[in-house]
């Protein structure tokens, strides 16, 4: 079993569309998540922490249950600009990050 | 400001042959990784230097993989002995700084090495 899982997708959305991505980890010992974008052959690049409080950046909301060992993020009204691959990642601890392999979301008009 | 530079950005090598990579990273970032993503894959952790303690290698798959980091800035990878398998993107990420098991500070990551090898 890996670490870090998320669905793969991809999620074909339209455009106004509000999506929600899952992510779970394994290790109950994680210290800090995140989330982050990559775009087709670009690098990885930090989209938001998650946060026990939960946490909203914009139309991004990302929310972690550490009793479940559970994260998640929101997208509302999506834009065709928010098509990439989000990986969700974990902090084993002293900055070690385990990503998970991502889930491709496709924003269509 | 300048990101982190990788170079060289691709590299197609035959089966056998050395290879090495250079990161640069951001000018004043203590810490450094690099990680590897093969095709459809997540990022998999290969090493990580801090300042000037000892590396943690616990990520390399192989002893075909070595990596320094020369002046506490930039790091070459290297790979002896090429295989077909180690065709993947090499990614390199650096941050201000880790203080331990708590901290985390941003990883920006460079565009990475797009590896084939033949």
């Amino acid at each position: 079993r890996k670490e870090v899982e998320q669905d793969p997708g991809p999620f074909n959305v339209p455009e106004g569309a509000t999506v929600a991505f899952n992510c779970t980890y394994s290790n109950s010992a994680s210290q800090s998540f995140f989330w982050y974008r990559q775009d087709c052959r670009k690098e990885p690049k930090l989209l938001m922490s998650v946060y026990s409080s939960g946490n909203e950046d914009g139309r991004f909301t990302a929310q972690l249950n550490r009793a479940s060992q559970y994260i998640s993020l929101l997208i509302r009204d999506s834009k065709l600009s928010d098509s990439a691959t989000y990986l969700c990642v974990v902090n084993r601890g002293y900055n070690k990050l385990i990503f998970g392999a991502g889930t491709r979301l496709a924003v269509h008009p | 400001g300048a990101g982190v530079s990788q170079s060289p950005s691709n590299k197609v090598t035959e089966k056998g042959k050395d290879v090495e990579l250079r990161c640069d990273p951001i000018s004043g970032h203590t810490a450094l990784y690099w990680y590897r993503q093969s095709l459809g894959q997540g990022l998999e952790f290969l090493i990580y230097f801090q300042g000037n303690s000892a590396p943690d290698k616990s990520g390399l798959p192989s002893d075909r993989f070595s990596a320094e980091r020369t002046g506490g800035s930039v790091s070459t990878l290297t790979i002896q002995r090429t295989q077909q398998e180690d065709s993947a993107v090499y990614l390199c990420a650096s941050s201000t700084r880790t203080s331990g098991g708590s901290s985390t500070d941003t990883q920006y990551f460079g565009p990475g090495t797009r590896l084939t090898v033949l």
